[in-house]
């Protein structure tokens, strides 16, 4: 199946830094990616849809000036938390969808943030 | 409103025994359907999906899921579980949108 990797797998931050999480898709093209976010236990919430060359479509209750999403070619996007608070520590995921077939999105590995 | 649910949050089940996980959608429309598996600290790994025609689908790892319109239900199904089933497994139904929106998560625990 299609490989998409995040960078980092794990990060710890101090409260007020800005995090970068970056998603590729290594064998694929992906007009579409998406960020989610996992708490403890809990099911994957979407945050955003990335769309390559336009500005990313959020969530209702996702605040994108604190969540910035960057989708500047066919093979990565970005995530950055801007200013993260100890209650921004998740799991983050992302996932891509393959260009031409709508239907199947294939996820990376995750990046678990810590902010301290 | 859309939804999908998973009833059960864990299902336990000896090895060698076939297993059933349970997924319940709620969509207007045609639903496309998807199982996804998770083990611990990594992302979601594709497994089956629904899209049409056949009822049963088969996926990876001898996994399989029947779409029951009538029920709608899609159950993940496997005939002989194995100790390295053990993950968390989500069901997710595609919006028109092209959003998934996935149940709560079943986790498995296979005992040897």
């Amino acid at each position: 199946g299609a490989v998409v990797s995040q960078h980092p797998s794990r990060v710890i931050c101090k409260s007020g830094t800005s995090v970068k999480i970056e998603c590729r898709s290594l064998d694929f093209q992906a007009t579409t990616m998406f960020w989610y976010r996992q708490f403890p236990k809990k099911s994957l919430m979407l945050m955003a849809t990335s769309n390559e060359g336009s500005k990313a479509t959020y969530e209702q209750g996702v605040e994108k000036d604190k969540f910035l999403i960057n989708h500047a070619s066919l093979t990565l996007s970005t995530l950055t938390v801007t200013s993260a608070h100890p209650e921004d520590s998740s799991f983050y995921i992302c996932s891509s969808r393959l260009a031409g077939v709508l239907d199947t999105q294939y996820f990376g590995p995750g990046t678990r943030l810590t902010v301290l | 409103a859309q939804s999908v649910a998973q009833p059960e949050d864990q299902v336990n089940v000896a090895e060698g025994n076939p297993l059933t996980v349970k997924c319940t959608y709620s969509v207007s429309g045609n639903p496309y359907l998807f199982w996804y598996v998770q083990y611990p600290n990594r992302g979601l790994q594709f497994l089956l999906k629904y899209i049409t025609g056949d009822n049963l689908v088969k996926g990876s790892y001898g996994f399989e899921a029947e779409f029951n319109k009538s029920q709608t239900s899609f159950h993940l199904k496997k005939p002989s579980a194995l100790v390295s089933d053990s993950a968390l497994y989500f069901c997710a139904v595609r919006l028109n949108t092209d959003k998934l929106i996935f149940g709560t998560g079943t986790r498995l625990q296979v005992f040897p």
